[in-house]
């Protein structure tokens, strides 16, 4: 059974502060993807990366695949409030069955 | 451009009773997904259309779970009869390509509590 474990499962920090919070599986994914959904609210997609070792930019934060594609990391610089949130990761297999991480409850405080 | 859109956003029944969940995709997504989050769990696949057809279905609990796609358009997931175990949160999303390199969208999705 493929599992992706996310840790920390919660972080609270103060706003400018840097983070990372990881997405790890002893399984090997063909795609990884990174959500973040607000309450109330369905997943949103922030990034699909699927090439072993590649790292993806959007604005202050930055995702990276492992190389042996089983491990991911979101790296948030400067946090602001509004990036207050929860981050799932995703999985994608061989077949098409996305497995998401339990998540990372975000918290930037002002 | 319409989002996936899901009725209804909360439902409570009694156990034993029926309850049908409705998701209308993005139009033109062949591809069409049901999740679940149990709380205190991950996000959990329960079933994969494409177009009208189940691609997938190992996800699906057990058969007091029926799902169904007509015509290919809007899907639903009824669950009769409904077991406490059945609370959570029911998500569907819809995507163009297949959910492993496509990106898949998200309803706010249906909030289902047995009592």
């Amino acid at each position: 059974t493929q599992l992706l474990e996310q840790s920390p499962q919660f972080l609270s920090i103060q706003e400018g502060e840097n983070l990372t919070v990881y997405c790890n599986s002893s399984s090997v994914f063909s795609s990884l993807q990174w959500y973040r959904q607000e309450p109330g609210e369905g997943p949103v997609l922030l990034v699909t990366v699927v090439t072993g070792g590649e790292v993806k930019k959007l604005k202050r934060l930055t995702f990276q695949f492992g190389d042996a594609r089983k491990d991911s990391s979101l790296h948030i610089t400067a946090a602001q409030p509004g990036d207050t949130g929860l981050y799932l990761c995703a999985g994608g297999g061989r077949d098409d069955k996305i497995i998401f991480g339990k998540g990372t409850r975000l918290h930037i405080l002002p | 451009e319409a989002g996936v859109t899901q009725f209804p956003s909360h439902s409570v029944i009694e156990k034993g009773q029926t309850v049908t969940l409705r998701c209308d995709p993005i139009s033109g997504h062949d591809n069409l997904y049901w999740y679940r989050r149990v709380m205190g769990k991950e996000i959990k696949f329960l079933l994969h259309f494409v177009k009208e057809s189940k691609q997938d279905e190992s996800g699906m609990p057990n058969n007091r779970f029926l799902a169904e796609r007509t015509g290919g358009t809007y899907s639903t997931l009824k669950v009769q009869p409904a077991e406490l175990e059945d609370s959570g949160v029911y998500f569907c999303a819809s995507s163009q390509m297949r959910a492993r390199t496509g990106e898949l969208f998200f309803g706010e999705g249906s909030r289902l509590t047995v009592l």
